[in-house]
């Protein structure tokens, strides 16, 4: 399998449960990335791992919390949200994040509904 | 920091028509520059890139877009357009150097029959 692939394509969730999303990448790239794309707001960017290694978190609330545990996998883990975070979670990847000419590859997205 | 505008959050054109899509960035050097097209619950997918060869790029699905140094702009265009290109788009950033891409709002394009 090619390209970069998110699990599960959706998720209901009460405010009280833990779950979490996966991504997993089969392109050899180096950085990968978490989004936040909510309804008529604009892509929020929420971590960055470069080589494993978390290099950006943009303020992004405790209850959301990052795993890279290698290039090719990353996870978000999910505990006591609230409805607000109701949103389509991307997951993207990069060749090279330090040259910035590749751009990125995105998986189809989680979308996710906090109930 | 570096910043994406694109101009209209909704654009309209019937089918067959011109597809003008306008992305403005703010930089002191050539960046790179991308446009990204999502359909409904999907992911984003590479339309075309711009990384300091030729200033007028063609991308997939007969989109291709102009590099303007003069106007800081980066607007997308199909001389044609079809149903199937209903979607929104979106303008990306990025340094030489910078380990992120900074997006604009995204423009919905529909289509007219």
């Amino acid at each position: 399998e090619t390209g970069v692939t998110q699990t599960p394509r959706h998720l209901v969730m009460g405010m009280t449960n833990k779950k979490s999303l996966k991504c997993e990448q089969h392109l050899g790239h180096n950085a990968m990335y978490w989004y936040k794309q909510s309804a008529k707001k604009p892509l929020e960017l929420m971590f960055v791992y470069s080589l494993e290694e978390r290099v950006e978190n943009n303020s992004v609330p405790s209850r959301f919390s990052p795993e890279c545990p290698n290039s090719s996998h990353l996870f978000l883990h999910l505990h006591t949200l609230q409805p607000e975070d109701s949103a389509l979670y991307l997951c993207a990847s990069s060749q090279d994040p330090w040259t910035g000419g590749y751009g990125y590859t995105f998986g189809s997205g989680t979308r996710l509904t906090v109930v | 920091a570096q910043s994406v505008t694109q101009l209209g959050s909704h654009v309209s054109v019937s089918e067959g028509a011109l597809v003008l899509l306008r992305c403005n960035y703010s930089s002191s050097v050539p960046p790179y520059l991308f446009w990204y097209v999502q359909y409904p619950n999907q992911g984003l997918q590479l339309l075309l890139k711009y990384t300091s060869a030729a200033t007028l790029v063609k991308g997939i699905n007969g989109f291709e877009a102009e590099f303007k140094k003069s106007e800081t702009s980066f607007h997308l265009t199909k001389p044609s357009a079809h149903m199937s290109d209903a979607a929104e788009y979106f303008c990306a950033v990025s340094d030489k150097g910078a380990q992120k891409l900074v997006f604009g709002q995204g423009t919905r394009l529909t289509i007219n029959p």
